[in-house]
């Protein structure tokens, strides 16, 4: 069975970086790139990048640039995303989303960021 | 960026058929999925590649077209089809969703 296990929610500072996981386990880890979507309490879904953990190459969103760092450690099979310089702009949940052949079909269950003093 | 403009919240009675539409600001081919999302949910999965349903998706979800003009439909609507459904297109990068429209049952 295919899962996406997401690390827990997270209460962050303004100003400070968080770094949430994604665990995935069920297939081959190496053969699917790893996506990150963001969605805002209230509204939609926002894609933020990804990663081919094979060849440890990421592609962002231009939005995203500066904001999201994305790895993937293949030894534990665990996709993560860095989140720096946080502002309350970035409280909101975070997805990881496993890619196959053009469509998001597996998706952890989500980590809330929540960035407040 | 590709932006994609969904219909917007729909009210129906159980039994009826629901079309919601999704217009593509530049053509995505038919590289259009569909998504469910329930309160406190990740998304799933309903219809990939425009009118592909996925695995375990009843056969009441339905999706069609090409191009720019994209239509998802659940007949007949169920209770327990209340959601918020998303588009989403990854012809072009950045890949992006719609603004999604909610699902409400009379």
């Amino acid at each position: 069975e295919v899962k996406l296990q997401q690390s827990g929610d997270e209460l962050v500072r303004p100003g400070a970086s968080v770094k949430i996981s994604c665990k995935a386990s069920g297939y081959t880890f190496t053969s699917y790139s790893m996506h990150w979507v963001k969605q805002r309490p209230g509204q939609g879904l926002e894609w933020i990048g990804a990663i081919i953990p094979i060849i440890d190459t990421t592609e962002y969103n231009q939005k995203f640039k500066g904001k999201a760092t994305l790895t993937a450690d293949k030894s534990s099979n665990t996709a993560n995303m860095e989140l720096s310089r946080l502002t309350s702009e970035d409280s909101a949940v975070y997805y990881c989303a496993r890619h196959g052949t053009g469509i998001f079909d597996y998706w952890g269950q989500g980590v809330m960021v929540t960035v407040s003093s | 960026d590709t932006v994609l403009t969904q219909s917007p919240a729909l009210a129906v009675s159980p039994g009826e058929r629901v079309t919601i539409s999704c217009r593509a600001s530049e053509s995505v081919s038919t590289l259009m999925h569909w998504y469910q999302q329930k309160p406190g949910q990740q998304p799933k999965l309903l219809i990939y590649k425009a009118s592909n349903l996925a695995s375990g998706v009843p056969a009441r979800f339905s999706g069609s077209g090409s191009g720019t003009d994209f239509t998802f439909t659940i007949d007949p609507v169920e209770a327990d089809d209340i959601a918020t459904y998303y588009c989403h297109q990854s012809w072009n990068s950045p890949l992006t969703f719609g603004s999604g429209t909610k699902l409400e049952i009379k």
